[in-house]
């Protein structure tokens, strides 16, 4: 059984770096194909993909966010750690992370199978 | 850049089939998924590669990929059916649309 845990601070304040940890269990980087990602949603608005990193340490950003981020695997302790600088208002929500396997192929794409409870970081001074 | 759009609110009456949709430029060569929201819950996977469900995924969810539309069909719908749905697909990155609340009235 695959899951899923988002850990962090819940308040944050403008200009500092968020450091949110994800602990999984039911699946590892040891196996071939296997990606974390995580995924954000404000309060009341859409889900906003972010980042991930698959088992081989490559690792994907969204375009528009990508000069913030920083997404890091431990694979002894089963853990993402996921970075995000220059924290402002606009970054609150609640933040996923989720499981993932392979790449898109002509045959298939990934999608996102697992998701963690999700954990709200509100950033207020 | 690429981008997703859903229609912001569906509605259909108990029993009765549900469709939202999900447009994009040429999306019928991409593979979509669709995720179901339920308030204070998080996302759940309903179908993925345009039409397959998960196991554990009534067979009232099915879905559709062609052109420029992939949609999401309910069929028989039912008032534990009521959510935001959300499309996915991949273009440098993932994406998602906004999202379409679905009433079940």
């Amino acid at each position: 059984q695959i899951t899923l845990k988002e850990s962090g601070p819940t308040l944050m304040r403008p200009t500092q770096t968020l450091t949110l940890t994800c602990t999984f269990s039911g699946f590892s980087f040891n196996t071939d194909g296997v990606g974390v990602g995580w995924v954000r949603q404000p309060p009341g608005a859409a889900l906003e993909w972010l980042a991930l990193i698959y088992w081989n340490d490559d690792k994907r950003y969204s375009p528009v966010l990508k000069s913030r981020l920083t997404v890091t695997k431990d694979t002894s302790k089963n853990q993402v750690l996921f970075s995000m600088t220059n924290m402002d208002p606009l970054d609150t929500a609640t933040y996923y992370c989720v499981h993932l396997l392979d790449y898109c192929s002509v045959t298939s794409c990934p999608y996102f199978d697992h998701w963690g409870q999700g954990t709200l970081v509100t950033v207020s001074s | 850049s690429y981008e997703l759009t859903q229609p912001p609110s569906a509605s259909a009456s108990p029993g009765q089939t549900a469709n939202i949709t999900c447009s994009g430029q040429k999306l019928g060569d991409k593979f979509v998924s669709w995720y179901q929201q339920r308030p204070g819950q998080s996302p759940l996977l309903v179908i993925y590669e345009d039409k397959k469900r998960p196991s554990g995924i009534p067979e009232r969810f099915s879905g559709s990929n062609s052109g420029n539309t992939a949609t999401l069909t309910i069929s028989e719908t039912q008032a534990l059916d009521e959510a935001v749905y959300y499309c996915q697909a991949w273009d440098r990155g993932t994406l998602f649309g906004g999202g379409t609340t679905l009433t079940v009235l």
